[in-house]
């Protein structure tokens, strides 16, 4: 079975451009989380979906923005990209079972923005 | 709220050296409790897990066991090597629908030969 896929593998943009960022979640899993993770620090929460809709949204300014599609699958999307926004940008799915939810990572995207 | 608190790093030691990564944690209900370990430039992997009180997760040589009195979920190996060097991330699922994953700081492990 596919694990969690997350295209591109590397980005490089231009400051001021925008980033589209993909996440293919493990079949069957129908939530998608999106963590951005800068150099030496932890995981930053950045978006949450689930059956299509955004269940909450970490403290990311607005041009940070994503959606989720019937098939489940996921996109984040980064606007006027900043120097900051340099980071790795990791996906996971999970599916709640018997009251109980455990998330899948993918490798992550890395975003470098000159 | 929910929250997740892990010891802070690096943590270093020698190769066959004991290890501990405190993890304590603050929830309603009976949460799930997960380690997840990241490799140099690598995504997040579960390493372990456990979904109630006195359950012992256990992967690798890996050990943490959910201690509901303590809210803790420390990570133990009697013996590392080199290729443990990582950062681990303590989490927790709340239990029930509509409940989002809460993870701690990361600690970074580093293990000299």
């Amino acid at each position: 079975e596919a694990g969690v896929t997350q295209s591109p593998t590397h980005l490089i943009k231009t400051r001021g451009q925008q980033a589209t960022l993909r996440c293919s979640p493990i079949s069957g899993h129908t939530s998608v989380y999106w963590y951005q993770q800068a150099l030496g620090l932890g995981l930053q929460f950045l978006l949450w979906y689930d059956e299509g809709e955004e269940r909450n949204r970490g403290n990311f300014p607005p041009r940070f923005s994503g959606r989720q599609f019937p098939n489940y699958s996921s996109e984040l999307n980064v606007n006027a990209l900043e120097l900051e926004d340099s980071a790795l940008y990791l996906c996971a799915s999970s599916i709640l079972t018997g009251g109980r939810t455990e998330a899948f990572f993918g490798q992550g995207t890395r975003l470098t923005v000159v | 709220g929910n929250s997740v608190t892990q010891m802070e790093g690096p943590v270093t030691l020698s190769e066959e050296a004991f290890l501990t990564i405190n993890c304590t944690y603050t929830a309603t209900g009976y949460p799930s409790l997960f380690w997840y370990v990241q490799y140099p430039g690598e995504g997040l992997q579960l390493l372990l897990k456990a979904t109630k009180a006195d359950d012992k997760g256990s992967n690798k040589g890996f050990e943490a066991t959910y201690r509901k009195e303590t809210t803790s979920f420390h990570l133990e190996k009697g013996s590392v090597q080199v290729s443990d060097s990582a950062v681990y991330f303590c989490a927790l699922s709340p239990w029930g629908a509509g409940n989002m994953l809460t993870f701690g700081g990361g600690t970074r492990l580093m293990v000299k030969p």
